[in-house]
């Protein structure tokens, strides 16, 4: 059973606080993803890892930072949130060949 | 860099048969995945295609042209609950790293 767990499920927060959004894997796989995808839009890569002590930036920018300390773990963090990053966010894992991903249940973050 | 294009929107009525199409630009092509995500759900993946040709898992078939930049996903006995969005996502180097780039997705509607 393939099993990655995002939390929290949602947040609202006001502006300039810090927050991490967690995410966990149990697959034991190598590279992990965060997404931000709006309502009724496409995801757009923020964050990848090939395994631990690697992080990488995706496509599109993005103010938060992540970390991989252990294989199964990869947080995100934002040091100031802005009502800018008011969003769904997702965390995925896969194989290091990404065409199947595995994607959590979300984090939906709202700013205010 | 790449793009993806699909149709916003598709309608279909239960028990009929419709095709869901998405034509790419991409610099170095891998293959095509195919996901599927339900208002306030995660993604799931559904097929890959890397080579030409038809891939068939149940009721959903995936289908890939490399010298069209052409691929379809098809869904036959459409059934209520197969109402939700699609969405085709590349896999090639010009995203960096063999990830994914997603298209805009298509919501269809199954109607009864």
């Amino acid at each position: 059973e393939a099993d990655i767990y995002q939390t929290p499920r949602y947040l609202v927060i006001g502006t300039g606080k810090k927050i991490t959004l967690e995410c966990s894997q149990t697959m034991g796989h190598d590279k992990m993803y965060w997404y931000q995808q709006d309502p009724g839009m496409e995801l757009h890569l923020i964050h990848y890892s090939y395994g631990v002590n690697s992080t990488e930036k995706g496509d599109l920018s993005s103010e938060s930072t992540v970390s991989r300390i252990r294989t199964e773990h990869f947080p995100l963090t934002l040091e100031s949130a802005r009502p800018s990053h008011t969003s769904q966010y997702l965390c995925a894992s896969s194989e290091i060949e990404a065409y199947e991903q595995y994607f959590g249940p979300g984090t939906r973050l709202t700013v205010t | 860099g790449q793009s993806l294009e699909q149709p916003s929107e598709v309608t279909a009525v239960e028990g009929a048969i419709v095709q869901i199409n998405c034509t790419y630009q991409t610099s170095g092509f891998y293959g095509l995945s195919w996901y599927q995500q339900h208002d306030g759900g995660a993604p799931t993946f559904l097929s890959y295609n890397a080579l030409d040709g038809l891939e068939e898992t149940g009721r959903f078939s995936s289908f890939l042209s490399r010298s069209d930049s052409y691929g379809y996903l098809l869904l036959q006995e459409l059934q209520m609950k197969d109402s939700a969005s699609y969405f085709c996502a590349v896999r090639d180097r010009g995203t960096g790293a063999n990830n994914l780039f997603f298209g805009t997705g298509t919501r269809l509607t199954v109607i009864p």
